[in-house]
């Protein structure tokens, strides 16, 4: 059984294009996250949600909204996509805050043309 | 603003050495400092953490020794094997905020 799953695992797209990444958790988690991993390995906090409500907005573009229909799913839409946003986005979920330990899916490639 | 600094940034090493990772944090506040492994095309995997009440923590091969007052944490890979060959994060988080700041990543090759 995949604890986080994330659909598509790979995305090619053209510019201007909009595109969503849906992620599940099977893991009973109440906190999910999505992060953004650049060309060099780096690791970025994108957004984060507890209970379908939003806790962390890291500065990103009003381009990305996500939307937590349900404790366990937690879905990403790029509207007009740049070439910056080529990138593999994880999302992962969490349950106990005192552990912290993160689970993480196995990605999303987006590759914009 | 880099919160947490990681080096190296690569390191190859023999079979049955010990490759050792660095990272300084400048957040005090931060109170669980742990260390992910991924291997290609797959997520990042906890490999062991720590938190800032003890100043060592061993787990099989995996050690972490953490100095609070200078604010570093290192990772120590004791034997090391070729399976073991992987990208390396630090990473840190307090309770206040659950999301994990990561630092900027280690590639670990381990040659046989």
């Amino acid at each position: 059984d995949t604890a986080v799953s994330q659909t598509p695992k790979y995305l090619v797209t053209q510019m201007g294009n909009d595109k969503s990444i849906k992620c599940e958790q099977n893991l009973g988690h109440d906190t999910m996250y999505w992060y953004k991993q650049d060309s060099k390995k780096f690791l970025k906090i994108m957004f984060s949600y507890n209970n379908k409500e939003l806790i962390i907005n890291e500065t990103v573009p009003n381009r990305f909204s996500p939307k937590s229909p349900d404790k366990a799913h937690l879905n990403l839409h790029i509207n007009s996509l740049e070439l910056g946003d080529s990138a593999v986005y994880f999302c992962a979920s969490s349950q106990d805050t005192s552990t912290g330990e993160l689970f993480f899916g196995e990605g999303s490639r987006l590759t914009v043309l | 603003q880099q919160q947490v600094k990681q080096s190296p940034q690569s390191l190859i090493v023999q079979k049955g050495g010990i490759p050792i990772i660095n990272c300084a944090y400048e957040n005090t506040a931060f109170d669980y400092f742990p260390w992910y492994q991924q291997f290609p095309g797959k997520g990042p995997a906890l490999l062991i953490a720590i938190r800032p009440d003890v100043s060592e923590k061993k787990e099989g091969r995996f050690t972490i020794s953490f100095n609070k007052s200078a604010k570093q944490f290192s990772l120590h890979i004791m034997d090391s094997q070729p399976g073991d060959s992987a990208t390396y994060f630090c990473a840190a988080s307090n309770t206040g905020r659950r999301a994990l700041t990561f630092g900027s990543g280690t590639r670990l090759q381990v040659q046989p």
